[in-house]
């Protein structure tokens, strides 16, 4: 199986902020990774897949990057919204796996 | 409006079975993928099961394969997960969300909750 480890597991931050959140797989995933956005009591949320590509409606201060086995969710400037726990995933091979999440908490 | 709305959670005992329902709308149910997803209370998100098109390919997490089974209707554009021998790890909200061809899950339901509890 391919695990996946998001640091850190906590991030504390201020509005205007630029923050990063990085994942990590144990093995290549050939770039087929997404980021989703959960807010308590909803279902996750696409934002990025492909490592990079930014899914429609989502904003531009939202961006993925990496490659290979590191990847990385970068929020430019952090709105009062964005404050939520965020996961990465992998599909490239089965099981599918999240990594266990970053909560993004207001400092 | 790609909507998945799931259904058929409850309480249910150690041993027990429990079928749950999702029904999709909005989209061409027949060209997608179809996939479970889980979240015990307080935890992360872990895959469980997904299945094709129509029917002929179906993948498990391990800690469900041989329990749990996933079907789908195409004429109903619903799919099922059928859950036997019910543990109290299982215990979870439970999301049904559209798979994409690549394998991304692009759009998910807003879960139904399953308790396994005496």
């Amino acid at each position: 199986d391919t695990q996946m480890t998001q640091s850190p597991s906590t991030l504390s931050a201020s509005v205007g902020d630029r923050v990063t959140i990085t994942c990590r797989a144990s093995q290549s995933i050939s770039g087929e990774l997404a980021w989703y956005q959960q807010k308590p009591g909803k279902a996750p949320k696409l934002l990025i897949y492909r490592a990079s590509s930014l899914e429609s409606g989502v904003p531009s201060r939202f961006s993925g990057s990496g490659s290979g086995t590191e990847f990385s969710l970068t929020i430019s400037s952090l709105q009062p919204d964005d404050f939520a726990t965020y996961y990465c995933q992998q599909y490239n091979s089965y099981p599918y796996t999240f990594g266990q999440g970053t909560k993004l908490e207001i400092k | 409006e790609v909507q998945v709305v799931e259904s058929g959670g409850g309480l249910v005992q150690p041993g027990g079975s429990l079928r749950l329902s999702c029904a999709a709308s909005g989209f061409t149910f027949t060209t997608y993928w179809m996939n479970w997803v889980r979240q015990a209370p307080g935890k992360g998100l872990e895959w469980v099961a997904n299945i094709n098109q129509d029917a002929s390919a179906r993948h498990f997490v391990d800690s469900v394969r041989g329990r749990f089974t996933i079907s789908r209707d195409n004429a109903k554009n619903s799919v099922y997960l059928q859950m036997n021998s019910l543990r109290a790890e299982d215990t979870a909200m439970y999301y049904c969300a559209r798979l994409t061809n690549s394998g991304l899950t692009d759009h998910w339901g807003q879960g139904t909750l399953v308790v396994v509890s005496s």
